[in-house]
């Protein structure tokens, strides 16, 4: 079955106390991306990945970093979090994120509470 | 920059009513329209999409149609169900140098009763 997975999907930590939540697809995706959802936000992108190797900051990316060392799996790394990134978070994959009007395909989200 | 406006939530109707949520967007060029839905505890989903004007997106009875002149990309659907109940987000792409970034609205929650 074509999916996205993450891992894990709830997480409560202290702050200051590293952190990092899996992502991973198995459709050769090669855009990869993360997004936090907040109430009355929406959805913003953190960080993305146009492929191996490739990553760049999206709107919301301080006190994130990624890495993108094979091409099915992105892991999203918080190294010292804080309150304010208590959050739901979901990783995202398409076929190329060059392609007008491609579907991204989500994972099912992970829920951070940081004390 | 570019943004989407979604109609607040929640969105409460009786079941085989009609459903209405509002999706406007400010973009520059020309981008494509999608909406996702995101079921209690799951992820989000794509319900349809359109990539240009005057574009109808449809599936599972839902209905949107890309209005560039009013910049509008208006859900509906004629007869909900209990099963619809979910959160609705209205979204834009664009061919921007951050590829597939999206750019969300902030979702409108819709419950429906028996």
């Amino acid at each position: 079955e074509a999916q996205v997975t993450q891992n894990p999907r709830y997480l409560i930590t202290v702050t200051g106390k590293k952190l990092t939540v899996t992502c991973s697809q198995n459709m050769n995706h090669e855009y990869m991306s993360w997004y936090r959802q907040d109430p009355g936000l929406g959805l913003r992108q953190i960080y993305y990945s146009m492929n191996v190797e490739v990553t760049d900051k999206g709107d919301v990316p301080e006190g994130y970093k990624v890495s993108r060392k094979e091409k099915r799996n992105f892991p999203l790394i918080l190294e010292s979090p804080s309150p304010n990134q208590t959050s739901l978070y979901f990783c995202a994959s398409s076929l190329s994120g060059r392609t007008r009007g491609e579907t991204q395909y989500f994972g099912p989200g992970t829920r951070l509470l940081v004390l | 920059g570019n943004s989407v406006t979604q109609m607040e939530g929640p969105v409460t109707l009786s079941e085989e009513a009609f459903l209405t949520i509002n999706c406007t967007y400010t973009a520059t060029g020309y981008p494509s329209l999608f909406w996702y839905v995101q079921y209690p505890g799951e992820g989000l989903q794509l319900l349809l999409k359109a990539t240009k004007a005057d574009d109808k997106g449809s599936n599972k009875g839902f209905e949107a149609t890309y209005r560039k002149e009013t910049t509008s990309f208006h859900l509906e659907k004629g007869s909900v169900q209990v099963s619809d109940s979910a959160v609705y987000f209205c979204a834009l792409s664009d061919r921007g140098n951050q590829g597939g970034k999206l750019i969300f609205g902030q979702g409108t929650e819709l419950s429906v009763k028996p």
